[in-house]
């Protein structure tokens, strides 16, 4: 079947500007993590969904991120006002439920800040 | 900082040989820890997995060692094979929690 994709892969932002990225997860997921990955390092986690609800939030770096599941299956990630230091890889990862459920992930985001 | 440790950025191996991938962790909290191997331009796959119950994993050419009072893993893969050739992820992740944490990586080059 289908597995977790991410829109765009690519993305080159002027310093400032907003930026959205997508992530579908494979379908029936019930869980959905956010991961940013910087050049050279492992992912780092950013957010955890559990259907529509944003149980954790702990690893957003700044007010400026933002990230929602409304109908709890796509998710966008929203960066406001991009600065250079957000340069990175946002991986997606879905799984089929919370705990030790294997995280399937997305092939990620690459966003570059001018 | 850095709760999972992976200290050799590089390895280097002919096909047919052992790779030895090498994991250690700060958090004594960790329960379960997963292996990734990651391609160029594709997102993380999940190769292998041990809970902490338990001191070894294997899957075919892939085996898990956990030694928790060390905490440290390490990642076997017998034989290798050219198709290994990636960036091999540790990651661990605590009781009750299901965000991962994970290692910077180590590129592994099997050579012909």
């Amino acid at each position: 079947g289908a597995g977790v994709s991410q829109s765009p892969r690519y993305k080159v932002a002027k310093r400032g500007q907003d930026v959205a990225l997508r992530c579908d997860p494979i379908s029936g997921h019930v869980s959905l993590f956010w991961y940013q990955q910087a050049l050279g390092q492992g992912p780092e986690f950013l957010t955890y969904f559990q259907n529509e609800a944003q149980l954790d939030k702990s690893g957003l770096p700044s007010d400026r991120f933002f990230a929602e599941r409304p109908e709890g299956s796509v998710s966008t990630l929203k960066i406001q006002r991009t600065q250079q230091e957000d340069s990175a890889v946002y991986l997606c990862a879905s799984s089929l439920a919370g705990g030790k459920e294997t995280q399937y992930f997305g092939p990620g985001t690459r966003l570059l800040v001018l | 900082d850095q709760q999972v440790k992976q200290n050799s950025p590089s390895l280097s191996v002919q096909e047919g040989r052992i790779s030895i991938l090498n994991c250690d962790y700060t958090n004594s909290m960790f329960d379960y820890f997963l292996w990734y191997k990651k391609y160029p331009a594709e997102g993380p796959t999940f190769l292998i997995s041990i809970s902490s119950i338990k001191d070894k994993n294997e899957d075919g050419r892939f085996t898990v060692f956990l030694n928790k009072s060390a905490k440290h893993l390490s990642l076997h893969i017998v034989p290798s094979q050219p198709g290994d050739s990636a960036v091999y992820f540790c990651a661990a992740s605590r009781t009750n929690d299901y965000k991962l944490s994970f290692g910077a990586g180590t590129t592994v080059t099997v050579r012909a």
